[in-house]
């Protein structure tokens, strides 16, 4: 699969601070999303971008869909302690098929 | 809400043992799929599947890897001969169509342990 670039690794905030991060490709995807793990489960859709330029919001999150469609990023804001898991973004199309190729995820910590 | 459900939740098996993992999606979707996740490593492509036929593959799905739809509801992995290199959690995904907007689902999981 194609290689995504997820950053940062890892991120230990308090609660209330904004969060960002980002991913890039070498590639271009037709679709971008956005997706949350907690522990010993299965990935949950967060957010799903369908177009070059396309910001989209889901409560506390944003996620942008890079003019490039090669990057996104995602952004929460005010955190709170049930944000903690690990967010994945994955690319989907343009040229690698419908199947989903994912970052490596951003651990978030978020003490109270 | 209607969800993607995968049975065991874990399983423990032999190296070189056969195992079948099992994923009810979710009723009216029609692609399904399988990927996997070793610990603390990102979620891997390894199939999909429309219509009684596997439509794209990574290559991880090598010729021990096969996958099958039984019945109206079922949808399996079969690994023939488990290495120890397998261990991962193992996550079914289903979804109506390919074309986005539509999006895949992810069922909660299936730990596979091969000692």
């Amino acid at each position: 699969g194609q290689q995504l670039n997820q950053s940062p690794q890892s991120m230990f905030i308090q609660e209330g601070e904004d969060v960002s991060m980002n991913c890039t490709s070498s590639s271009i995807f037709n679709t971008w999303l956005w997706y949350k793990q907690d522990p010993g489960e299965g990935p949950v859709l967060l957010i799903a971008l369908y177009k070059a330029g396309e910001l989209t919001s889901n409560g506390r999150l944003t996620a942008q869909f890079g003019i490039t469609r090669k990057d996104s990023f995602l952004n929460i804001s005010a955190s709170i302690p049930s944000d903690v898991g690990i967010y994945f973004c994955a690319g989907q199309g343009g040229g690698s098929g419908y199947a989903l190729n994912f970052g490596k995820g951003t651990s978030l910590l978020v003490t109270p | 809400e209607p969800e993607v459900t995968q049975t065991p939740s874990h399983q423990v098996t032999q190296m070189g043992q056969e195992v079948i993992l099992r994923c009810v999606p979710i009723s009216n979707h029609l692609y399904f799929y399988w990927y996997r996740q070793i610990l603390g490593q990102k979620v891997e492509f390894l199939v999909s599947f429309y219509n009684n036929e596997i439509s794209e593959k990574s290559e991880i799905f090598d010729d021990q890897f096969s996958v099958e739809r039984p019945d109206g509801s079922n949808f399996t992995l079969k690994i023939r001969s488990t290495k120890l290199e397998d261990s991962a959690m193992y996550f079914c995904a289903s979804s109506v169509s390919l074309s986005p907007p539509d999006t895949q689902y992810f069922g909660p999981g299936t730990r596979l342990t091969v000692l």
